[in-house]
């Protein structure tokens, strides 16, 4: 079992620009979150997809968006990029109905706004 | 709304000393709690858990105790080690989770 994984681990991007970044849940695991944790900041909740819609989400605006495949796998996209948005984004990938007991997080995609 | 409140760090120990690191929360109804380790560069590690009042979580010498009269899942060790050198997150999740800002422990030879 290959957990979850994540790519890519590193970018770089310009303000403006767009982003998209991959999420593969681990195996079996229907639900996947995505965290976006600044530099010195605990993790915040962007939002979940389960069943390939979103089904909660946190206080970010519109220019986050996502996506879930029907192989549960996952992109976080984030349009007009700021300066603020350099950060540590993570996945974390649950069973729907276990996601608030047990969740298991990816390495994150460390991206840098410049 | 839920969030959680840790103590502030660095926190600074030597090898073998005994550590503690608070937390508390504000939630309603009966999250379950977490403790999650992240080392330099990588991402989230789940150290322990509890769901409900009283359980009592351990995983490699760490324990919390989930306190509802107090709202508190203070991580302790009774004997820190180098490797410990890490950032610790406290968090609550009902549906969603909520972490705190972390604390840094060093342990010192």
């Amino acid at each position: 079992d290959a957990g979850v994984t994540q790519s890519p681990t590193h970018l770089i991007k310009t303000r403006g620009q767009q982003v998209t970044l991959r999420c593969s849940p681990k195996s079996g695991h229907d639900t996947v979150s995505w965290y976006q944790q600044a530099l010195g900041q605990g993790p915040q909740f962007i939002f979940q997809y389960y069943e390939e819609e979103e089904r909660q989400r946190g206080n970010f605006p519109d220019r986050f968006s996502g996506h879930q495949f029907p192989n549960y796998s996952s992109e976080l996209n984030v349009n007009a990029l700021l300066l603020g948005d350099s950060a540590l984004y993570l996945c974390a990938s649950s069973f729907y109905d276990r996601a608030a007991y047990e969740q298991y997080f990816g390495p994150g995609t460390r991206l840098t706004v410049t | 709304g839920n969030s959680v409140t840790q103590m502030e760090g660095p926190v600074t120990l030597s090898e073998e000393a005994f550590l503690t690191i608070n937390c508390t929360y504000t939630a309603t109804g009966y999250p379950s709690l977490f403790w999650y380790v992240q080392y330099p560069g990588e991402g989230l590690q789940l150290l322990l858990k509890a769901t409900k009042a009283d359980d009592k979580g351990s995983n490699k010498g760490f324990e919390a105790t989930y306190r509802k009269e107090t709202t508190s899942f203070h991580l302790e060790k009774g004997s820190v080690q180098v490797s410990d050198s890490a950032v610790y997150f406290c968090a609550l999740s009902k549906s969603i989770t909520s972490f705190g800002t972390g604390t840094r422990l060093q342990v010192t030879l």
